[in-house]
């Protein structure tokens, strides 16, 4: 079936760059998320993008769409201790990646 | 602003009892959802609601299953006759629009089946 795929772990230190990856197989996805998922918390919506952009740019979060790869990526600039979570991708299939933990260190 | 609510935010159940999920979702919302997460696990769908039936349903959400709208605002999950593996995380989420509308998650409710 349809599927949406990450990788399991990125740790990063505080101030550098986080770059998450994404790949999904719906190619009729209209609209990709990122969510993000802090301990004991639910999935809170970080940023979204359509399928017909191929970048989205919303404070420290770049999102890059490659349409033709299938391939999604979050970038998150100056990263910080706070963004120490989970970080979920999902197409408008309801379809959640496995998540990627992110780990900031000071 | 407006959030999806879930009560109880911790259910603890004996294998076999039924449990119902509670949540509210976000007022002038249309669609809503659950969504299952086993510790540690990825996210999965399990229904979608829309219009007062069911419009789409994964492959976990079997007999075993039902959701309800009972009024205006409740959104209920019912778990009949819960299994040890039943024991995860239920969300629900609710969006406003279909195309492009973003879904907002409630907190989340711990089910724990012993």
């Amino acid at each position: 079936g349809e599927d949406v795929e990450q990788s399991l772990f990125l740790s990063v230190r505080e101030g550098d760059s986080s770059v998450i990856n994404c790949t999904y197989t719906d190619s009729s996805s209209t609209y990709l998320y990122w969510y993000k998922q802090e301990p004991g918390a639910g999935l809170q919506l970080l940023t979204y993008i359509f399928s017909n952009m191929d970048m989205k740019q919303d404070q420290r979060l770049t999102v890059l769409l490659n349409k033709k790869d299938k391939h999604l990526s979050l970038r998150i600039a100056d990263t910080q201790t706070g963004d120490s979570a989970i970080y979920f991708c999902s197409n408008n299939d309801m379809r959640f990646g496995a998540g990627t933990r992110l780990t900031v260190k000071p | 602003e407006p959030e999806v609510t879930q009560t109880p935010s911790h259910q603890v159940t004996q294998m076999g009892q039924e449990v119902i999920l509670r949540c509210v979702p976000i007022s002038n919302h249309l669609y809503f959802y659950w969504y299952r997460q086993i510790l540690g696990q990825k996210v999965e769908f399990l229904v979608s609601f829309y219009n007062n039936e069911i419009s789409e349903k994964s492959e976990i959400f079997d007999d075993q299953f039902s959701v309800e709208r009972p009024d205006g605002s409740n959104f209920t999950l019912k778990i009949r006759s819960t299994k040890l593996e039943d024991s995860a995380m239920y969300f629900c989420a609710s969006r406003a629009i279909l195309a492009g509308g973003s879904q907002y998650f409630g907190p989340g409710t711990r089910l724990t089946v012993t």
